[in-house]
């Protein structure tokens, strides 16, 4: 049983466009979401976290949108970059705890 | 620079033979994890540990050991390895309390032919 889903498993935008990437969860004791960022051949890195107190966080041009009541979150990448080329990885971890569940991930591609 | 190493990086190795992935932070971190990676099931945890002699089951130990001999040192060990086990590795660090940020190592690929 999947704890932490994400869809697209794969997404393609334009330069310039807005990606989005989709997260669920299942555990109502999740409150810390990270999502992190792998390119290929190298480990994951953290991008960017929310809390479930908050409903939206902002860095750059990454944005995480969150819903509680419906157990959903995205992440949306704004001004999309071939740099930004990357899979991305949705994470969640119960209140208090240093265990992360990670989702099976998105790869995205941004065509120049 | 805080970094998380591991070595090899590429390792092929036939069925029954015995496997030790290695791991190394200089992050001074008292956690450090081993996760396998898979296509469409994203990052997996196999063992981890809180400290110099600690080892723990993840949620897919089965088939794994782990050795934690110093802060800095952690080993993931195939004692009889199995195709089933040709993966992608990863080791992390991370601070011993909630919302801790994890670091990870480059991976090691494994074959297990």
């Amino acid at each position: 049983q999947q704890q932490v889903r994400q869809s697209p498993q794969s997404l393609t935008v334009w330069e310039g466009e807005t990606a989005i990437l989709n997260c669920s969860y299942e555990n109502s004791a999740f409150d810390y979401f990270p999502w992190y960022q792998q390119f290929p051949g190298e480990g994951p890195a953290l991008l960017i976290s929310i809390l479930s107190v908050s409903d939206k966080k902002e860095d750059g041009r990454f944005t995480i949108f969150f819903n509680k009541r419906e157990k959903k979150l995205s992440l949306h990448i704004a001004d999309s970059q071939p740099g930004d080329s990357a899979t991305y990885f949705c994470a969640a971890s119960p209140s208090g705890s240093w265990q992360l569940i990670f989702g099976s991930g998105t790869q995205l591609t941004v065509m120049p | 620079e805080a970094a998380v190493t591991q070595s090899p990086r590429n390792k092929v190795a036939v069925t029954g033979g015995k496997v030790t992935l290695s791991c190394n932070q200089t992050n001074n971190h008292n956690n450090m994890y081993w996760y396998r990676q898979d296509t469409g099931h994203g990052l997996r945890l196999i063992h981890y540990s809180y400290g110099a002699g600690s080892t723990e089951k993840g949620d897919i130990p089965d088939g794994y050991k782990a050795s934690r001999p110093s802060q800095e040192n952690f080993s993931l060990i195939l004692e009889l390895a199995t195709p089933s086990q040709t993966s992608v590795y990863f080791c992390a660090s991370g601070e011993d309390r909630g919302y801790a940020e994890q670091f990870f190592g480059p991976g090691t690929r494994l074959t297990v032919l």
